[in-house]
This record gives structure tokens, sequence and C-alpha cells, in this order.
């Protein structure tokens, strides 16, 4: 099982700063297998990002970006409604798994 | 529009069973799978699996083997997630997602199984 680690658990920032939100993995595989979800309180997860590509309507302040084990989420200026939980996701190999989440809140 | 309609929210005693649908609409369902996906309160999500629409084949993540049914009624475009023997580490939201073994696009809107005497 591929066991992923998000990092950092809180990221505290401010509306207009860049985040940078990190998915580390114990095992190495394809960048096109990995996705990106946003999750706001009593909301269900919603797709950013699948590989390098944005899932549609999601605005290109969003961008994913790494190979191996090493995966970046950055989101180049933060607005209000970008305040939530992310969580990376690898559908490389069965099971499919979800890393633990970094919550982005407003500093 | 592609929607995933789940069933509303059970309160179950410990032992007792329950039966979450989750009905597909908006597009053909047997050209996508789906999955199944727990969020315990407060914690993040896990994956449960998946079922395949074609075949009905379901596949179960590690620790959702056993007590844990993944079922189909394709004349409805719905998809079925049984817990038997409840728990009460089974209290959860549990949601059903279009996707099979690739990225999930589309979610449901969540059914809560609330465990308790």
């Amino acid at each position: 099982e591929i066991v992923l680690t998000q990092s950092p658990g809180i990221l505290s920032l401010s509306p207009g700063e860049r985040a940078t939100l990190s998915c580390r993995a114990s095992q190495s595989f394809r960048s096109d297998y990995l996705a990106w979800y946003q999750q706001k309180p009593g909301q269900a997860p919603r797709l950013l990002m699948y590989g390098a590509s944005r899932a549609p309507g999601i605005p290109d302040r969003f961008r994913g970006t790494g190979s191996g084990t090493d995966f970046t989420l950055t989101i180049s200026r933060l607005e209000p409604e970008d305040f939530a939980v992310y969580y990376c996701q690898q559908y490389s190999s069965s099971p499919k798994t979800f890393g633990q989440g970094t919550k982005v809140e407003i500093k | 529009q592609v929607q995933l309609v789940q069933s509303g929210s059970e309160l179950k005693k410990p032992g007792a069973s329950v039966k979450i649908s989750c009905k597909a609409s908006g597009y053909t369902f047997d050209v996508y799978s789906l999955n199944w996906v727990r969020q315990a309160p407060g914690q993040g999500l896990e994956w449960m699996g998946w079922i395949n629409t074609k075949t009905g084949n379901p596949t179960y993540a590690p620790g959702f083997t056993g007590r844990f049914v993944f079922s189909l009624d394709t004349s409805v475009t719905t998809t079925y997630l049984q817990i038997n023997s409840l728990e009460s580490d089974d209290t959860a939201v549990y949601y059903c997602a279009r996707g099979g073994m690739v990225w999930d696009d589309y979610w449901g809107q969540g059914t809560l199984v609330t465990v308790s005497a």
C-alpha cells in the first residue's frame, strides 16, 4: 500500500499569499496518478487536479507539480474561498490512498 | 448534469445492519465505476473500495472486507453500500464517488451513519 504523507498539517496564510502544500509518497509513481481534492466543512470533497490537469471549472491559480515521491499543490494567490482542507490521493496502485490532509486557514 | 444522490442519515444500534444508496444520473451508468469513501468525525478520507458498474464486481480495500458489501441495481442506476454487524467505529460520513481506479470526479453529498446504543 502506498502511504501518502502531507505537510504541513496546518498552513496559516492571508488572502493574496501563495500556498505550497506537499504530498510525499512511500513509493515512487508517475505524477499522472496523483489527484488533489478540496473539502470545505460540511461538504463533499471536490476534485481540483488529476495529474497535471485541472478539473473543469478550477481556476488557474491552482497548479499541481512533482514526480516520483514528492508532489506539490500550489495556490498562487489565495482567495477567501480557498481556505479549506486539501487532500492528495494516489491511484497508481490498489488500494487507492489519501493523504491525511492539509488545512489552509486564515491567518 | 452528472449527479450522485445519496440516501439520508441513519441512526443504528450496534450489531445492526445499514444499507446506503447512491443514485447516479446525467451520464451512462456502466461507463464509470463507483467508489465508496469513509470519513470518520473530524478525520480524513479513507478509500473503501469500488464496484465495476459493468460487471458488478466489487473490490474492497484492506480493512473493509467481511462486513462491507457493495452492490448494484443497474435498472435504477444505483449502487449500494451495506454494512453488517455495525460497531461504534463505523460512525462516519460515507461518500460515493465516480471513478473506480482513477481520479474521483463527482461525489455524492454524503450519508451520515451514526452507531449508538
